[in-house]
């Protein structure tokens, strides 16, 4: 089967200037998420979609992070402006359930690396 | 706020020894715990997995954990390393106290493997 698919793989802009990632997830999964994966430290999860409404965005920076899944399947995660502490990893995953169930997994897509100059 | 921690943000080991990677988990209640291993450019695999049951899991690529309530660890342990193993990998937890359904992330543990 056909893993998460993320582009691009690799972004480099200046501060102040707009960005977007794409995802798409497993098929027939219906939870994705976007996290967010500054150099040396874990995955953060910035938000979680269960087909195609928020369930969480608790920690996404909402002054310049946007993030939809409009038909509850791709998603598109925007930063708009970037700030230099945006310079990061965005990792998309997707499951079957929500996560932390016990027969959840998450897969997990090859991510974006995102630089800010 | 409830947590994992990883401790030792890097290991290594030579080729053929044990591998341990530790984890701890901060929760009132037992949660869902996972470890997941990061090859460069390359997203998350699930390694092993602990829901509930026989405490210790048995996970992908000869890797195993078990689950102790008593010292609220996650421990990760494999027999012998092989040069392949390096990687990085994060132990995660579900089902954390407050933590609604999400995963929280250690901060990852950066295993080198020499010959």
């Amino acid at each position: 089967e056909a893993g998460v698919a993320q582009s691009p793989r690799y972004k480099i802009i200046e501060k102040r200037q707009s960005v977007a990632f794409w995802c798409n997830p497993i098929s027939g999964h219906a939870t994705l998420y976007w996290y967010q994966q500054i150099l040396g430290q874990g995955p953060k999860l910035l938000i979680q979609f269960q087909n195609n409404g928020v369930v969480d965005d608790s920690q996404l920076p909402k002054d310049r992070f946007s993030a939809e899944r409009l038909k509850g399947v791709d998603s598109t995660l925007k930063i708009q402006p970037a700030k230099l502490e945006d310079s990061a990893v965005y990792l998309c995953a997707s499951s079957l359930v929500l996560a932390g169930g016990p027969n959840n997994e998450q897969f997990f897509g090859p991510g974006t690396r995102l630089t800010v100059l | 706020a409830q947590s994992v921690t990883q401790l030792g943000s890097h290991v290594s080991v030579s080729e053929g020894a044990l591998v341990l990677l530790r984890c701890n988990y901060s929760s009132s209640v037992p949660p869902y715990l996972f470890w997941y291993v990061q090859y460069p450019n390359q997203g998350l695999q699930l390694l092993l997995k602990y829901t509930t049951g026989a405490t210790l899991v048995k996970g992908i690529n000869g890797f195993e954990a078990e689950f102790k309530k008593s010292e609220t660890s996650f421990h990760l342990t494999k027999p012998s390393a092989h040069m392949s193993d390096a990687a990085e990998y994060f132990c995660a937890g579900g089902g954390l106290t407050g933590g609604g359904n999400k995963l929280t992330f250690g901060t990852g543990t950066q295993l080198k493997v020499e010959l």
